[in-house]
């Protein structure tokens, strides 16, 4: 299965401000989607990143706060733009086909 | 509105028992299960799924249980070992869908020596 090496691993970052992060698969995946998990919930999928066309959002996540982008089958970028606190949570890449899929392993983003 | 539901947000088991981690479903539309495993700092590892022409499926110590009518699956570890403590996911696919992953809010099991 594929491996994905994601970063950064963690970051404290001001409000306002924007963070990207980096998705590297080691082999081309189909699919590669972005998740959000916040404490005590389950991993909620923000968007499957589209390669070479716009990312399709789920319902509430739009583009202008977490634009997504895949130039190619091994790397995709998500940004959180114009941060809050709300955003403050773990965010991971995952990659693969329907029969496996392979996560990264986490950003941890803390928003003061 | 809860597609997948684990309603166990914890489970301790003794070394050596069995360990049973539950999951529910509402959509008769989903056609592929699967059971991840993830530790603290770690993204989430697949550890064993199931599509739905199965009602069984075992991969060594685990084994995972789909009950299509009652939309249920279970994942069984036997025997349980303390490397085993982590917080288990179950996730979902949908018929024809575009493949994305819904899951479960998760089971944190301990196992204790």
């Amino acid at each position: 299965s594929a491996v994905i090496s994601q970063k950064p691993s963690r970051d404290i970052c001001q409000r306002g401000t924007s963070l990207t992060i980096q998705c590297q698969v080691d082999s081309q995946v189909t699919m590669m989607f972005w998740y959000r998990q916040q404490p005590g919930q389950s991993l909620t999928l923000i968007a499957t990143a589209n390669q070479g066309s716009e990312a399709t959002y789920e319902s509430g996540f739009v583009i202008d706060k977490f634009p997504i982008s895949r130039p190619n089958l091994t790397f995709s970028t998500l940004t959180v733009s114009n941060m809050s606190p709300e955003d403050s949570s773990i965010y991971l890449c995952s990659g693969g086909g329907r029969y496996g899929y392979t996560f990264g392993s986490g950003t941890r983003l803390t928003v003061v | 509105d809860q597609q997948v539901k684990q309603n166990s947000p914890s489970l301790s088991v003794q070394e050596g028992r069995i360990s049973i981690l539950n999951c529910d479903y509402t959509n008769s539309m989903f056609d592929y299960f699967l059971w991840y495993k993830k530790y603290p700092a770690e993204g989430p590892t697949f550890l064993i799924s199931i599509s739905s022409i199965k009602d069984k499926n075992e991969d060594g110590r685990f084994t995972v249980f789909l009950n299509k009518s009652a939309k249920h699956l279970s994942l069984h570890i036997v025997p349980s070992q303390p490397g085993d403590s982590a917080v288990y996911f179950c996730a979902v696919t949908s018929q024809g869908g575009s493949e994305k992953l819904v899951f479960g809010k998760g089971t944190k099991l301990t196992v204790n020596p």
